[in-house]
């Protein structure tokens, strides 16, 4: 069965230091997006993806963060300059149109130090 | 403000018994409800999906009730088996599409033997 994968499974950075977390969203999907779950807390959508671009996004992901489709298989999340607070689980997901059910993967844990 | 709001926080039953998790949710305008089950550490995955118009919604085990007009839903989970054990999401999508979800904070289940 398909799946949506993440790599890596676990950062650990430096503050102030740029991350890259990549996503493998499901090959015939064409909806991508990011979430993050603060330890204790709810799942927060970060931003979402069609078509080559940022489709919505939320007030979380300001300036400080990027989304990129670099190939036909890769989604990635940058933090250009990592602080304490976004120590978190990052979760991919995709769909296949924006009204189906969307298919999480299995998280990057980030911890800034 | 769009918001979800879960009860009870956390919930501990015995092996076989059923339980009923709520959800209330003041997101405005309204498109569709979704179930989440997300283990711990792992990213969620989808139990059913309803929109305005369905009622219920089963899915195996699980029973998914929406009411549109006063805005509630529950999860009904049948002969519950230690598996289930998990946290419960209620997730709920801004009409117009499901990118971006308002996810409530979760139910914590506990199955013992």
């Amino acid at each position: 069965e398909p799946e949506v994968t993440q790599t890596p499974s676990h950062q650990v950075t430096q503050m102030g230091q740029e991350v890259i977390l990549r996503c493998v969203p499901i090959s015939n999907h064409l909806y991508f997006y990011w979430y993050r779950q603060i330890l204790g807390q709810k799942v927060e959508f970060l931003v979402s993806f069609y078509n080559n671009e940022i489709s919505e996004k939320s007030e979380i992901f300001d300036d400080q963060f990027s989304v990129e489709r670099p190939d036909g298989s890769n989604f990635t999340l940058k933090i250009r300059s990592t602080k304490l607070e976004d120590s978190a689980m990052y979760f991919c997901a995709s769909s296949e149109d924006s009204y189906n059910e969307q298919f999480f993967g299995p998280g990057t844990r980030l911890t800034v130090l | 403000k769009n918001q979800v709001e879960q009860s009870p926080q956390s919930l501990i039953i015995l092996e076989g018994k059923n339980c009923t998790l709520q959800c209330n949710y003041t997101v405005s305008p309204f498109s569709n409800l979704r179930w989440y089950k997300q283990d711990t550490g792992r990213g969620p995955v989808s139990l059913t999906i309803m929109t305005f118009s369905e009622n219920t919604k089963s899915n195996g085990r699980y029973t998914a009730t929406l009411d549109a007009d006063t805005k509630q839903s529950s999860l009904h989970i049948t002969a519950s088996q230690l598996s289930d054990s998990a946290s419960y999401i209620c997730v709920v999508s801004v009409s117009g599409g499901n990118e971006k979800l308002t996810f409530g904070t979760g139910t914590r289940l506990t199955i013992i033997p």
